[in-house]
């Protein structure tokens, strides 16, 4: 089936540091990844995505690349903001068998940047 | 700002009632994705719809079900309350066009809360 393992939080980092965030993920089929982010008090926003093997997405910073062989979706951004705390969630789509385009979760990593 | 509207924002009700949630779309979206995000079970897809009729189901309780109206609008029906359904609901929609994987926008969701 399909499932998303995320590096289990909370992350406190001060600001201007290096943030990673693991995720790998099981699929069945040929999926789709999604990093959404969630900011205090709000729904989900997309931040960015890869459909493919070897891509990049890519957003305010952050970026994360499709690893096919090691079946990774990695969450970087080089220098963190206060602004950038929040919680953010690894998903993946996996239309290919089913044709369904749902979305399968991660558990949520807390991000908190102290100035 | 999604586009994505969710009403009510906060409901507060007791064991054994039934509730609506509603839902309407980013305009030209004819999916709409229904998730439920509690603190033990995490973020789950319930129910999708796509131009009124029923797409796929996650892990929906048979107490629950969903509806897509012509106007594409969708309702959340939740009935037989209980303690554990109390949740943050989350509707997203998409355009959903075959074979591709489109990007998901999240309204801000249904805070539900059982006493």
């Amino acid at each position: 089936g399909n499932s998303v393992t995320q590096m289990e939080g909370p992350v406190t980092l001060s600001e201007e540091a290096f943030l990673t965030i693991n995720c790998t993920y099981t699929a069945t089929g040929y999926p789709s990844l999604f990093w959404y982010v969630q900011y205090p008090g709000e729904g989900l926003q997309l931040l960015l995505k890869a459909t493919k093997a070897d891509d990049k997405g890519s957003n305010k910073g952050f970026e994360a690349t499709y690893r096919k062989e090691t079946t990774s979706f990695h969450l970087e951004k080089g220098s963190v903001q206060v602004s950038d705390s929040a919680v953010y969630f690894c998903a993946l789509s996996d239309p290919s068998l089913t044709g369904a385009n749902n979305l399968f979760f991660g558990t949520g990593t807390r991000l908190t940047v102290i100035p | 700002d999604s586009g994505v509207t969710q009403t009510p924002k906060h409901l507060i009700t007791a064991t054994g009632q039934r509730v609506t949630l509603r839902c309407s779309p980013r305009s030209g979206d004819l999916s709409v994705y229904w998730y439920q995000q509690s603190l033990d079970q995490g973020l789950q897809f319930l129910i999708q719809y796509y131009n009124g009729e029923e797409r796929a189901k996650g892990n929906i309780l048979e107490r629950f079900s969903a509806q897509q109206f012509p106007d594409l609008h969708s309702e959340l029906n939740l009935s037989s309350l209980e303690l554990g359904d109390s949740a943050l609901y989350f509707c997203a929609s998409s355009v959903e066009l075959a074979g591709g994987v489109e990007t998901q926008y999240f309204g801000p969701g249904t805070r539900l809360l059982v006493l």
